[in-house]
């Protein structure tokens, strides 16, 4: 099963305006990432978070962690076409031999100028 | 932070033949990690790919399908066998940083 939701799955956004995606997870997160991917090239890290109610930013971009550690969103304020491309969260999956990245089905972001 | 040098970039191949897919770091790392992204979707971890020991297999892929080797702490490779249509996809190697994970450019491999 699904352990990360991502939403919304696409976004099309104006040039300018603020937008949110969301990550939710059922089971506790030990660490949650957020990467940036241009289509059809690698993975930009964007921001981690691993403390409950933690909150980072760069640049336009804020990233936030609840407080119960499930949830996580992605602010982008004022959105220019560059912020336009792919958004996957990613979870930290605790195994025995290690831990391990897995990843939400991606958001889709567009930005019109 | 770790850098990664994954080639090739992007490969068009015939059904039924092999391809090799490679990634060098420029530090030793523990544990390498292979994923696959098919097209419109998300990344799927293929193994974890270990110095010194057989890779570990996420469900639904197999050794066989997916050899992977990892001769020392700085390379390791990824073959994709008898390629079919379906295997289509871009191809990731990732590994372990202070901060999170690190990750390859890519390979976008198209099989006909």
């Amino acid at each position: 099963s699904q352990e990360l939701e991502q939403s919304p799955q696409s976004l099309i956004v104006q040039e300018g305006k603020n937008l949110t995606i969301n990550c939710t997870s059922s089971k506790t997160l030990y660490g949650l990432y957020w990467y940036k991917q241009k289509y059809g090239e690698g993975l930009i890290f964007l921001m981690m978070l691993q403390k409950g109610g933690e909150e980072k930013s760069h640049e336009k971009i804020t990233a936030k962690l609840d407080e119960k550690k499930q949830q996580s969103s992605l602010h982008i304020t004022a959105s220019q076409p560059s912020h336009a491309g792919i958004y996957l969260c990613g979870a930290d999956r605790l195994e025995t031999s290690g831990s391990r990245l897995t990843f939400g089905e991606g958001t889709q972001l567009t930005v019109n100028p | 932070s770790a850098v990664i040098s994954q080639k090739p970039s992007r490969d068009i191949c015939q059904r039924g033949t092999s391809l090799t897919i490679q990634c060098q770091v420029d530090s030793q790392v523990t544990m390498m990690f292979w994923y696959r992204q098919q097209p419109g979707q998300s990344l799927t971890l293929i193994a974890t790919a270990n110095q010194g020991s057989e890779a570990t297999y996420e469900s639904g892929f197999v050794i066989d399908k997916f050899p992977i080797s990892r001769p020392n702490l700085t390379f390791s490779t990824l073959t994709v066998s008898n390629m079919s249509p379906e295997d289509s996809s871009i191809y990731l190697c990732s590994v372990s940083v202070n901060y999170g994970y690190t990750f390859g450019s890519g390979t976008r491999l198209t099989v006909v």
